[in-house]
């Protein structure tokens, strides 16, 4: 089965830092790849699909790259509401969740 | 504005059943796929179940085949999740997730979610 997995599992920066979380696929899924942020208590929000896709509404400090196994979510200047909990998300076949990054402040 | 809103959920007793239903309203329901993900305490969330607007297409999650079933009612606008022989490992919040319209399933919309126990 294809395993999603996710590093740093938890990170802790500063008000406007940049922040990178990178997401690894165990084969290749092209572009298939979608990013969610869960705050504490709160419902999971789709950021970003397609690998680099900015959901409408969704603030512009936030991006996606890559393709195949190998992706990254980056925050280019990391906001006191951007305390959350990040999943990447497989969704070629059989939707999978990876196992989430916690970002603090 | 989407409003997904799902019921149902409580406690159930290992073996038992038990059924959800999410109310739609704010798009027009007919036209979009939809899917139940649930999320256990503490943990990621998990797909559960698709079924396309037509409900020619359905899917589920190994962990759930055989004793989930997912079924749409577009005249209601409503989607449930039947649930049947149920297992500790059930015990999640379930959320009814409307699908992107892309190639592939991607959960654009949440509702806030219903709570499912299995516990004797």
């Amino acid at each position: 089965d294809l395993q999603m997995t996710q590093s740093p599992s938890s990170l802790s920066a500063s008000v406007g830092d940049r922040v990178t979380i990178t997401c690894r696929a165990s084969q290749g899924i092209s572009t298939y790849l979608a990013w969610y942020q869960q705050k504490p208590g709160k419902v999971p929000k789709l950021l970003i699909h397609a690998a680099s896709t900015l959901q409408s509404g969704v603030p512009s400090r936030f991006s996606g790259s890559g393709s195949g196994t190998d992706f990254t979510l980056t925050i280019s200047s990391l906001q006191p509401e951007d305390v959350a909990t990040y999943y990447c998300q497989k969704y070629n076949i059989a939707p999978t969740f990876g196992p989430g990054t916690k970002v603090d402040i | 504005e989407v409003q997904l809103v799902e019921s149902g959920g409580g406690l159930v007793e290992p073996g038992g059943s038990l059924r959800l239903s999410c109310a739609a309203s704010g798009f027009i329901f007919s036209s979009y796929s939809m899917n139940w993900v649930r999320q256990a305490p503490g943990k990621g969330p998990e797909w559960v179940s698709f079924i396309s607007d037509t409900t020619r297409s359905i899917y589920y999650a190994d962990s759930v085949k055989g004793r989930f079933t997912i079924s749409r009612d577009n005249a209601k606008n409503s989607l449930y999740l039947q649930m049947d022989s149920l297992r500790d490992e059930d015990t999640a919040v379930y959320y009814c997730a409307r699908s992107l319209p892309v190639n592939g399933i991607v959960f654009e919309y949440w509702g806030q979610g219903t709570l499912v126990t299995v516990s004797s």
